[in-house]
């Protein structure tokens, strides 16, 4: 099973700068990577696949970057609707397995 | 755009199995595009994959569970199911139904999420 760390746990950003999460995975997923948001009481949604790719309806600010076992989600400019919990998803091995996720809050 | 609700027991005892039905609406749950999954999150915690089937009821399952979990699809009712046998307070958590996009495995739609308590 490929083990996916998250860091940090937390990260308290003001609105209008950049927030940086990183992830990574025990062995090389290529660009097998996806980036779920999850917001109090409701379902994840999906942010980014193939590490890079935006989602349809993701706003421009979300970017994700990053191959083999280092990748990176940037939100540019922190609004305050994007205060969540961020999880990384690796899809190249089964079984699918996420990372314990980052949560996001705005100062 | 698919849309997925999830119904189920809420409280079940130690012991016992766990039974929750996923009912898609629309789309067909043939569509070629998706296969049908289960995700599970205990309270405060991260996220879990279980497992996914295929309209024609091919599976894949997380060992995690060491074979207490069972998916089925019923393609006449548009709904999809989860069986997790021999329930412990560790399997209490919201558990999810989606759809995963075939090409990019990737959970496009979601269901609200139903909350299972196992407790005596």
């Amino acid at each position: 099973e490929i083990v996916v760390t998250q860091s940090p746990a937390s990260l308290s950003v003001s609105p209008g700068e950049r927030a940086t999460l990183s992830c990574r995975a025990s062995q090389s997923v290529s660009s097998n990577l996806a980036w779920y948001q999850q917001k109090p009481g409701q379902a994840p949604r999906l942010l980014i696949n193939g590490a890079s790719t935006r989602a349809t309806g993701v706003p421009a600010r979300f970017s994700g970057s990053g191959s083999g076992t280092e990748f990176t989600l940037i939100i540019s400019s922190l609004e305050s609707e994007d205060s969540a919990v961020y999880y990384c998803k690796q899809y190249n091995n089964w079984p699918l397995t996420f990372g314990g996720g980052t949560k996001v809050e705005i100062k | 755009q698919l849309q997925l609700q999830e119904s189920g027991p809420g409280p079940v005892k130690p012991w016992e199995t766990l039974s929750l039905t996923c009912t898609v609406s629309g789309g067909s749950i043939r569509s070629t595009n998706y296969y049908w999954g289960w995700i599970r999150q205990p309270p405060g915690q991260g996220l879990e994959w279980i497992g996914n089937i295929y309209y024609t009821g091919g599976t894949y399952y997380n060992p995690s569970l060491k074979g207490r979990a069972t998916i089925s699809v019923d393609t006449s009712r548009n709904q999809f199911s989860l069986k997790v046998t021999s329930l412990t307070a560790a399997d209490t958590a919201v558990y999810y139904c989606a759809a995963l996009q075939g090409t990019t495995v990737t959970f496009h739609f979601w269901g609200q999420g139903s909350l299972v308590t196992v407790s005596s």
